[in-house]
């Protein structure tokens, strides 16, 4: 069975701070792909990136970066300089792909940047 | 503009009442999806389709029911709707290959009394 876990609930930081989200999938397959979404305050979900299972290299996007590690089952999301507007619920979400299509999302992490 | 619509946004109703809730998609989508939203427990998947007249179950598809008769449609129906089920619900899209990313609706908040 998968599992993905986001453990920390809730992240506190100043503006200009950087800050990491953690997520672990444990999984016994070897395909599968890892999406990170936003939920800001007002409540839609915003897609922000996807990566495939054999795909371990690191990707920057401005301010956003994100760290694959299939061996420990990570999928870090790290924003760097943080602001008030990066404020939300992030979640990241595997894809099965072992004969279903299904999705599953972790709890989410809410992050609360403070001015 | 590319979008994915749901009505109604806000739903009171009673125990046992049947409701549907709508979902429809203008990006010409393969893959559509319900979730419910609860506090502390993340997104979870309701049913999903893979394409029309495709059904699938997700982790939570109890007392749900959904049909895919067009590609842009999916609607999801409560025949007996409990209280158990007063959530936030979210209709997702995604188009390309199967692994693309999903767009979603606004959400409908719904209770059940």
């Amino acid at each position: 069975a998968q599992k993905v876990t986001q453990a920390q609930t809730e992240i506190s930081v100043v503006e200009k701070e950087d800050v990491t989200l953690d997520c672990v999938y444990e999984t016994r397959d070897t395909t599968y792909y890892l999406f990170w979404y936003k939920q800001p305050p007002s409540g839609e979900l915003v897609f922000l990136i996807r990566r495939n299972s054999f795909d371990e290299q690191n990707e920057i996007s401005g301010r956003y970066s994100w760290n694959f590690q299939k061996s420990t089952s990570s999928f870090n999301f790290t924003i760097t300089a943080s602001q008030v507007v990066d404020s939300a619920v992030y979640f990241c979400a595997p894809l099965t792909t072992s004969g279903t299509y299904k999705y599953i999302f972790g709890t989410g992490t809410r992050l609360k940047v403070l001015a | 503009e590319a979008q994915v619509t749901q009505n109604p946004r806000y739903l009171i109703t009673v125990t046992g009442k049947k409701l549907t809730v709508t979902c429809s998609q203008n990006m010409n989508h393969e893959y559509m999806s319900w979730y419910r939203q609860d506090p502390g427990l993340g997104l979870r998947q309701i049913y999903y389709s893979m394409n029309v007249e495709v059904t699938d179950k997700g982790d939570v598809p109890e007392g749900y029911k959904v049909s895919r008769k067009e590609k842009r449609n999916f609607p999801l129906i409560l025949e007996s709707p409990s209280p158990n089920q007063t959530s936030l619900y979210f209709c997702a899209s995604g188009g390309g290959d199967l692994y693309n990313e999903q767009f979603f609706g606004p959400g409908t908040r719904l209770t059940v009394l």
